[in-house]
């Protein structure tokens, strides 16, 4: 699998916008990346998927880089509720494999 | 609809003693996963189930763990003679599909095992 580096984690104010960094240099053509968030004491949750276009769901957004060797995910306006895990995980198109998490970006959203 | 359910919800077990985890997954999703989760770690992946079959058993730590599914819906996990380093949340995840990869997973809420 290729690998997706995260920052150990971030701190928002409540009410501003949040961007989640994550590089995928080694990406493959085939690769598409998907976001998922751990609240505490749940299982992850999906939050959005793409493979080179920018994509927008009811949750967040999710920018790729034209070289896709990078992809950013955005919560337009975090709340309290934003406070989770959040894991970029790169998953092959033709390979059916599971899912290969990572530590994931720790997000502390202050009031 | 339903989503996936775990039970138990906890489990607190002695060292020595085999316990059975049960995952319920949605239903009509043909793909099943198995993940832990220890104290403070990231998901680890255990072993996957394409209706009954299970194509990748590479994640399983040891042959104290197994894994069934029958009628291509319901899964157990059992570990036998437990240790205390099997100590964690096991989780469990379906998708509709697993062979096309953009299948979003959905998680049931774990099993939170204590050993001791």
């Amino acid at each position: 699998d290729a690998k997706t580096t995260q920052p150990n984690s971030m701190e928002s104010n409540e009410e501003e916008p949040v961007h989640l960094p994550c590089n995928h240099s080694t990406i493959s053509g085939t690769d598409y990346i998907h976001w998922y968030r751990q609240l505490p004491s749940q299982g992850p949750e999906y939050v959005i998927h793409g493979l080179t276009s920018n994509v927008n769901n009811r949750m967040a957004s999710l920018a790729i880089a034209e070289d896709r060797k990078s992809s950013t995910l955005i919560l337009h306006r975090a709340t309290l509720r934003d406070a989770a895990v959040y894991y970029c995980i790169l998953r092959d198109d033709n390979y059916g494999q599971n899912f290969v998490f990572g530590p994931g970006t720790r997000l502390s959203v202050l009031p | 609809g339903a989503g996936v359910s775990q039970s138990p919800s906890n489990k607190v077990t002695e060292k020595g003693k085999d316990v059975e985890l049960r995952c319920d997954p949605i239903s009509g999703h043909t793909a099943l996963y198995w993940y832990r989760q220890s104290l403070g770690q990231g998901l680890e992946f255990l072993i996957y189930f394409q209706g009954n079959s299970a194509p990748d058993k590479s994640g399983l730590p040891s042959d104290r763990f197994s894994a069934e599914r029958t009628g291509g819906s319901v899964s157990t996990l059992t570990i036998q003679r437990t240790q205390q380093e099997d100590s964690a949340v096991y989780l469990c995840a379906s998708s509709l599909n697993q062979v096309r990869t953009q299948e979003t997973q959905y998680f049931g809420p774990g099993t939170r095992l204590l050993v001791l």
